[in-house]
Protein backbone atom coordinates (compact mmCIF):
# COMPACT_ATOMS: atom_id res chain seq x y z
CA UNK A 1 0.00 0.00 0.00
CA UNK A 2 1.38 3.68 -0.64
CA UNK A 3 2.50 5.32 2.40
CA UNK A 4 1.07 8.63 1.66
CA UNK A 5 -1.82 10.57 1.47
CA UNK A 6 -3.06 12.72 -0.92
CA UNK A 7 -6.49 14.87 -1.86
CA UNK A 8 -8.10 13.48 -4.77
CA UNK A 9 -8.59 16.91 -6.73
CA UNK A 10 -7.64 20.17 -6.99
CA UNK A 11 -8.23 23.36 -9.05
CA UNK A 12 -5.78 26.06 -9.79
CA UNK A 13 -6.08 28.82 -11.53
CA UNK A 14 -3.92 29.41 -14.81
CA UNK A 15 -0.66 31.88 -13.42
CA UNK A 16 -1.27 31.14 -10.21
CA UNK A 17 0.65 29.39 -7.77
CA UNK A 18 -0.14 24.93 -7.09
CA UNK A 19 0.58 24.00 -3.93
CA UNK A 20 -0.22 19.88 -3.41
CA UNK A 21 -0.11 18.57 0.05
CA UNK A 22 0.82 14.57 1.12
CA UNK A 23 0.57 13.51 3.77
CA UNK A 24 3.41 10.79 5.02
CA UNK A 25 2.89 10.50 8.72
CA UNK A 26 5.29 7.17 8.87
CA UNK A 27 7.68 8.00 6.87
CA UNK A 28 11.21 6.65 7.89
CA UNK A 29 14.52 8.76 8.48
CA UNK A 30 16.08 7.72 5.35
CA UNK A 31 13.09 7.53 3.00
CA UNK A 32 13.04 10.21 0.73
CA UNK A 33 9.89 11.85 -0.72
CA UNK A 34 9.72 11.66 -4.74
CA UNK A 35 6.98 13.30 -6.57
CA UNK A 36 5.70 12.07 -9.89
CA UNK A 37 3.27 13.24 -12.10
CA UNK A 38 1.22 11.94 -15.04
CA UNK A 39 -0.34 13.83 -18.27
CA UNK A 40 -3.08 11.91 -19.42
CA UNK A 41 -2.04 8.48 -20.38
CA UNK A 42 1.15 9.16 -20.52
CA UNK A 43 4.19 7.81 -18.87
CA UNK A 44 4.64 9.22 -15.33
CA UNK A 45 7.55 12.08 -15.11
CA UNK A 46 9.56 13.06 -12.21
CA UNK A 47 9.28 15.93 -10.63
CA UNK A 48 11.65 16.28 -8.18
CA UNK A 49 12.88 14.62 -4.85
CA UNK A 50 14.01 15.35 -1.45
CA UNK A 51 15.25 14.03 2.28
CA UNK A 52 14.61 16.91 4.79
CA UNK A 53 15.60 19.69 3.14
CA UNK A 54 13.80 21.98 0.94
CA UNK A 55 14.77 21.56 -2.63
CA UNK A 56 14.10 23.63 -5.91
CA UNK A 57 14.60 22.76 -9.51
CA UNK A 58 13.69 24.31 -12.63
CA UNK A 59 10.19 22.45 -12.78
CA UNK A 60 9.11 23.13 -8.77
CA UNK A 61 9.89 23.44 -5.45
CA UNK A 62 9.31 20.83 -2.45
CA UNK A 63 9.02 22.00 1.00
CA UNK A 64 9.23 19.26 3.51
CA UNK A 65 8.24 20.04 7.28
CA UNK A 66 10.45 20.15 10.20
CA UNK A 67 9.12 16.58 11.46
CA UNK A 68 9.11 14.94 7.84
CA UNK A 69 5.32 14.01 8.07
CA UNK A 70 4.17 16.30 5.30
CA UNK A 71 5.45 18.00 2.10
CA UNK A 72 4.02 20.29 -0.46
CA UNK A 73 4.79 20.63 -4.41
CA UNK A 74 4.63 24.24 -5.47
CA UNK A 75 4.28 25.07 -8.76
CA UNK A 76 5.06 28.77 -9.17
CA UNK A 77 3.28 29.67 -12.17
CA UNK A 78 0.49 26.79 -13.37
CA UNK A 79 -0.13 26.77 -16.90
CA UNK A 80 -2.59 24.54 -18.29
CA UNK A 81 -0.13 22.25 -19.53
CA UNK A 82 0.44 21.68 -15.68
CA UNK A 83 -2.95 19.71 -15.46
CA UNK A 84 -2.13 15.97 -14.51
CA UNK A 85 -2.10 13.33 -11.81
CA UNK A 86 0.44 14.18 -9.47
CA UNK A 87 1.79 11.55 -7.66
CA UNK A 88 3.57 11.70 -4.01
CA UNK A 89 5.86 8.97 -2.99
CA UNK A 90 7.77 7.84 -0.10
CA UNK A 91 10.55 5.50 -0.95
CA UNK A 92 13.81 3.88 0.62
CA UNK A 93 16.96 3.39 -0.44
CA UNK A 94 19.33 1.13 1.32
CA UNK A 95 21.91 -0.23 -0.62
CA UNK A 96 19.79 -0.81 -3.23
CA UNK A 97 16.77 0.13 -4.97
CA UNK A 98 13.48 0.09 -3.68
CA UNK A 99 10.01 0.17 -5.87
CA UNK A 100 7.97 2.88 -6.14
CA UNK A 101 4.40 2.64 -4.79
CA UNK A 102 2.11 4.60 -6.54
CA UNK A 103 -1.58 5.96 -4.78
CA UNK A 104 -4.23 7.25 -6.55
CA UNK A 105 -2.43 10.88 -6.59
CA UNK A 106 -4.02 14.28 -6.77
CA UNK A 107 -5.42 15.60 -10.09
CA UNK A 108 -4.90 18.81 -10.60
CA UNK A 109 -7.08 20.66 -12.89
CA UNK A 110 -5.38 24.57 -14.30
CA UNK A 111 -8.41 26.70 -15.76
CA UNK A 112 -7.50 29.44 -17.72
CA UNK B 1 18.15 11.28 -16.76
CA UNK B 2 17.36 8.58 -19.41
CA UNK B 3 15.45 8.88 -23.06
CA UNK B 4 12.98 5.44 -22.93
CA UNK B 5 11.12 4.21 -25.90
CA UNK B 6 8.83 1.69 -25.93
CA UNK B 7 7.41 -0.40 -28.81
CA UNK B 8 4.84 -0.63 -29.81
CA UNK B 9 3.12 2.19 -28.78
CA UNK B 10 -0.48 1.19 -29.04
CA UNK B 11 -2.09 -2.25 -30.13
CA UNK B 12 -5.01 -4.46 -30.21
CA UNK B 13 -5.04 -7.73 -29.77
CA UNK B 14 -7.17 -10.91 -30.01
CA UNK B 15 -7.94 -13.12 -26.54
CA UNK B 16 -5.72 -15.85 -26.68
CA UNK B 17 -3.05 -14.26 -28.09
CA UNK B 18 0.49 -12.86 -26.83
CA UNK B 19 1.90 -9.28 -27.24
CA UNK B 20 5.73 -8.79 -26.73
CA UNK B 21 6.46 -5.04 -25.45
CA UNK B 22 10.31 -3.45 -26.37
CA UNK B 23 11.85 -0.89 -23.83
CA UNK B 24 14.41 0.38 -24.89
CA UNK B 25 16.64 2.83 -22.94
CA UNK B 26 19.52 5.60 -24.41
CA UNK B 27 22.34 4.66 -21.06
CA UNK B 28 23.26 1.76 -19.69
CA UNK B 29 21.27 0.42 -16.30
CA UNK B 30 21.05 -2.05 -13.94
CA UNK B 31 17.62 -1.98 -12.85
CA UNK B 32 14.68 -2.05 -15.40
CA UNK B 33 11.26 -2.00 -14.05
CA UNK B 34 7.78 -2.75 -15.70
CA UNK B 35 4.55 -1.34 -14.47
CA UNK B 36 0.92 -2.01 -15.45
CA UNK B 37 -2.05 0.71 -15.44
CA UNK B 38 -5.18 -0.88 -15.91
CA UNK B 39 -8.22 2.22 -17.12
CA UNK B 40 -8.86 4.56 -14.34
CA UNK B 41 -6.32 2.91 -12.11
CA UNK B 42 -2.78 4.10 -10.35
CA UNK B 43 0.44 1.81 -11.50
CA UNK B 44 1.26 -1.32 -10.72
CA UNK B 45 4.77 -2.88 -10.11
CA UNK B 46 5.04 -6.50 -12.43
CA UNK B 47 8.49 -6.66 -12.03
CA UNK B 48 11.67 -5.88 -11.96
CA UNK B 49 14.19 -6.66 -14.37
CA UNK B 50 17.95 -7.09 -13.65
CA UNK B 51 20.46 -7.72 -16.33
CA UNK B 52 21.70 -11.14 -16.03
CA UNK B 53 19.41 -12.51 -13.59
CA UNK B 54 15.53 -13.53 -13.39
CA UNK B 55 13.13 -11.30 -13.49
CA UNK B 56 11.36 -10.76 -10.22
CA UNK B 57 7.30 -10.63 -9.71
CA UNK B 58 5.72 -8.76 -7.41
CA UNK B 59 2.51 -11.04 -5.98
CA UNK B 60 -0.04 -11.42 -8.37
CA UNK B 61 2.10 -11.44 -11.32
CA UNK B 62 3.65 -14.91 -12.15
CA UNK B 63 6.45 -15.56 -15.05
CA UNK B 64 4.10 -17.61 -17.25
CA UNK B 65 1.56 -14.70 -18.03
CA UNK B 66 4.62 -11.99 -17.95
CA UNK B 67 8.00 -13.27 -18.77
CA UNK B 68 10.75 -11.24 -19.04
CA UNK B 69 14.22 -10.85 -20.91
CA UNK B 70 16.45 -8.82 -19.78
CA UNK B 71 19.39 -9.63 -22.84
CA UNK B 72 21.74 -6.41 -21.74
CA UNK B 73 22.07 -3.06 -20.12
CA UNK B 74 19.51 -1.18 -22.17
CA UNK B 75 17.07 -3.51 -23.64
CA UNK B 76 14.17 -5.36 -22.08
CA UNK B 77 11.18 -6.83 -23.43
CA UNK B 78 7.70 -7.99 -21.80
CA UNK B 79 6.03 -10.66 -23.29
CA UNK B 80 2.11 -10.25 -22.30
CA UNK B 81 0.45 -14.34 -22.97
CA UNK B 82 -2.84 -15.70 -23.64
CA UNK B 83 -4.60 -12.44 -23.18
CA UNK B 84 -7.70 -11.70 -22.26
CA UNK B 85 -9.50 -8.45 -22.21
CA UNK B 86 -8.39 -7.89 -18.51
CA UNK B 87 -5.20 -7.60 -19.99
CA UNK B 88 -6.28 -4.49 -21.43
CA UNK B 89 -3.62 -1.48 -19.64
CA UNK B 90 -1.31 0.89 -20.09
CA UNK B 91 2.17 -1.16 -19.75
CA UNK B 92 5.29 0.99 -18.87
CA UNK B 93 8.72 0.48 -18.52
CA UNK B 94 10.71 2.39 -16.37
CA UNK B 95 14.60 2.56 -15.68
CA UNK B 96 16.14 3.66 -12.10
CA UNK B 97 19.90 5.83 -13.01
CA UNK B 98 22.18 6.70 -10.44
CA UNK B 99 22.19 10.24 -8.71
CA UNK B 100 24.88 12.09 -6.62
CA UNK B 101 22.65 11.48 -3.85
CA UNK B 102 19.69 9.10 -4.62
CA UNK B 103 18.14 6.70 -7.83
CA UNK B 104 15.43 8.08 -9.41
CA UNK B 105 13.04 6.36 -11.57
CA UNK B 106 12.45 8.01 -15.79
CA UNK B 107 9.72 6.02 -17.22
CA UNK B 108 9.11 5.35 -20.84
CA UNK B 109 5.60 6.51 -23.28
CA UNK B 110 4.11 3.59 -22.48
CA UNK B 111 2.11 0.81 -24.30
CA UNK B 112 -1.51 0.80 -24.54
CA UNK B 113 -3.11 -2.67 -25.07
CA UNK B 114 -6.48 -3.58 -25.93
CA UNK B 115 -7.58 -7.09 -26.13
CA UNK B 116 -10.95 -7.84 -27.70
Amino acid sequence: DAKTTQPPSMDCAEGRAANLPCNHSTISGNEYVYWYRQIHSQGPQYIIHGLKNNETNEMASLIITEDRKSSTLILPHATLRDTAVYYCIVRALQGGSEKLVFGKGTKLTVNP
Amino acid sequence: SAVISQKPSRDICQRGTSLTIQCQVDSQVTMMFWYRQQPGQSLTLIATANQGSEATYESGFVIDKFPISRPNLTFSTLTVSNMSPEDSSIYLCSVEVQGPSTDTQYFGPGTRLTVL
